[in-house]
């Protein structure tokens, strides 16, 4: 298995400005993604993080929004940018490992956009 | 469109006893069903998964059944304890068109009571 950490572990933001949220995985993983989760709603799948080339996003998130880097293969960072109260959501980040196709989730980030 | 629904959003058994935690998707492009469980402030755990070609995964106390023809999901857990309690997702998931992607239900929140 592996062990993710999310830093920060909540904020509160203005509107209007930008939070970078930082995912580390205590071992190499051939993939990482980013997941929103709505109050009361299901994990949404932002975008796969791909080492050394740009996101592959789902529908409905861009990257001018949800800005992400992977510079190897254990670090991942989200920016939620631009923020209005409707980006107030739980953001977690997962690592893929494959063993029985599974993803680890780390903690995740509380985020409150007043 | 793909969907992933937990029509039961609570369920509460008596400790001893079976859950049973029912999931329905409507298409199925991927290899794998998974089950995560969420405790607060925690980001999700996998449980056990099972993949497209069976109909049976056993894991101790859980045990995951797959109705290709109706296209549903149960996750039975046998017996149930009080630290069980949790939101449970289920999830479809795997590789299509070279790329990763999970998709989750809406969760069920299990209460088992002592």
């Amino acid at each position: 298995s592996a062990v993710i950490s999310q830093k920060p572990s909540r904020d509160i933001c203005q509107r209007g400005t930008s939070l970078t949220i930082q995912c580390q995985v205590d071992s190499q993983v051939t993939m990482m993604f980013w997941y929103r989760q709505q109050p009361g709603q299901s994990l949404t799948l932002i975008a796969t993080a791909n080492q050394g080339s740009e996101a592959t996003y789902e529908s409905g998130f861009v990257i001018d929004k949800f800005p992400i880097s992977r510079p190897n293969l254990t670090f991942s960072t989200l920016t939620v940018s631009n923020m209005s109260p409707e980006d107030s959501s739980i953001y977690l980040c997962s690592g893929y490992l494959g063993k029985y196709n599974e993803q680890f989730f780390g903690p995740g980030t509380r985020l409150t956009v007043l | 469109d793909q969907q992933v629904k937990q029509n039961s959003p609570s369920l509460s058994v008596q400790e001893g006893r079976i859950s049973i935690l029912n999931c329905d998707y409507t298409n199925s492009m991927f290899d794998y069903f998974l089950w995560y469980k969420k405790y607060p402030a925690e980001g999700p755990t996998f449980l056990i998964s099972i993949s497209s070609i069976k109909d049976k995964n056993e894991d101790g106390r859980f045990t995951v059944f797959l109705n290709k023809s109706a296209k549903h999901l149960s996750l039975h857990i046998v017996p149930s304890q009080p630290g069980d309690s949790a939101v449970y997702f289920c999830a479809e998931g795997g590789s299509t068109s070279g790329t990763y992607k999970y998709i989750f239900g809406t969760g069920t929140r299990l209460k088992v009571l002592a």
